[in-house]
């Protein structure tokens, strides 16, 4: 069983709809990091957090470190939030290594 | 420069081949991390510099992989006789410090094994 888990592993959505990713972990974490690939492309990061909520325009991040679970949001879905979503956890201890889930391939049609 | 640059962009090769890859971190970055992406994966951690040395490099997979950072700005991660299993994407991301920085990634080098 992987330490980071995802899902959907996959997610197809209509333009303007709301989506909703999820990241399950197994371990203890000191943050939790939400990522974005586009094909080809290099990784983004989106957003860090260590508990709470936090949103960027159109995103937003929970996390629930009793339950170890994170969610990501996306109002008001566009294609050209059409990506790779990966949900990294950072582990405890002297190495701030990053611990990734699988990730979550996002098409957004028009 | 603005972001973290990896040269090459694409490396192809045919095994028992030596590569090296290339990787700038943001200036002023003093922990450097080396990922591997292999396809319809998440990247796996390989190993991290902070400084000059090697603080963990518990993620490579074996002797044939070794990275240096001589200065501690550039890193370079070396693989000796490639094989076709090491056919992935190679991430590498740099920085601030150790203790709760974000990490920047840069584009990465897609190596293929022949």
């Amino acid at each position: 069983k992987n330490e980071v888990e995802q899902s959907p592993q996959n997610l197809t959505a209509q333009e303007g709809e709301f989506i909703t990713i999820n990241c399950s972990y197994s371990v203890g974490i000191s943050a939790l990091h939400w990522l974005q690939q586009h094909p080809g492309g290099g990784i983004v990061s989106l957003f860090m957090l260590s508990s709470g909520k936090k949103k960027h325009g159109r995103l937003i991040a929970t996390i629930n470190i009793q339950e170890k679970h994170s969610s990501l949001h996306i109002t008001a879905s566009h294609p050209r939030d059409s990506a790779v979503y990966i949900c990294a956890v950072r582990g405890g201890g002297a190495t701030n290594k990053l611990i990734f889930g699988t990730g979550t391939l996002l098409a957004v049609q028009p | 420069g603005a972001g973290v640059s990896q040269t090459p962009s694409n490396k192809v090769t045919e095994k028992g081949k030596y590569v090296e890859l290339r990787c700038d971190p943001i200036s002023g970055h003093t922990a450097l991390y080396w990922y591997r992406q292999s396809l319809g994966q998440g990247p796996e951690f390989l190993i991290y510099f902070q400084g000059t040395g090697a603080a963990d490099d518990s993620g490579l997979p074996n002797d044939r992989f070794f990275a240096v950072r001589p200065e501690g700005s550039v890193s370079t991660l070396k693989i000796q006789r490639t094989e076709r299993g090491d056919s992935a994407v190679y991430l590498c991301a740099s920085s601030r410090d150790r203790v709760g920085s974000e990490q920047f990634f840069g584009p990465g080098t897609r190596l293929t094994v022949l």
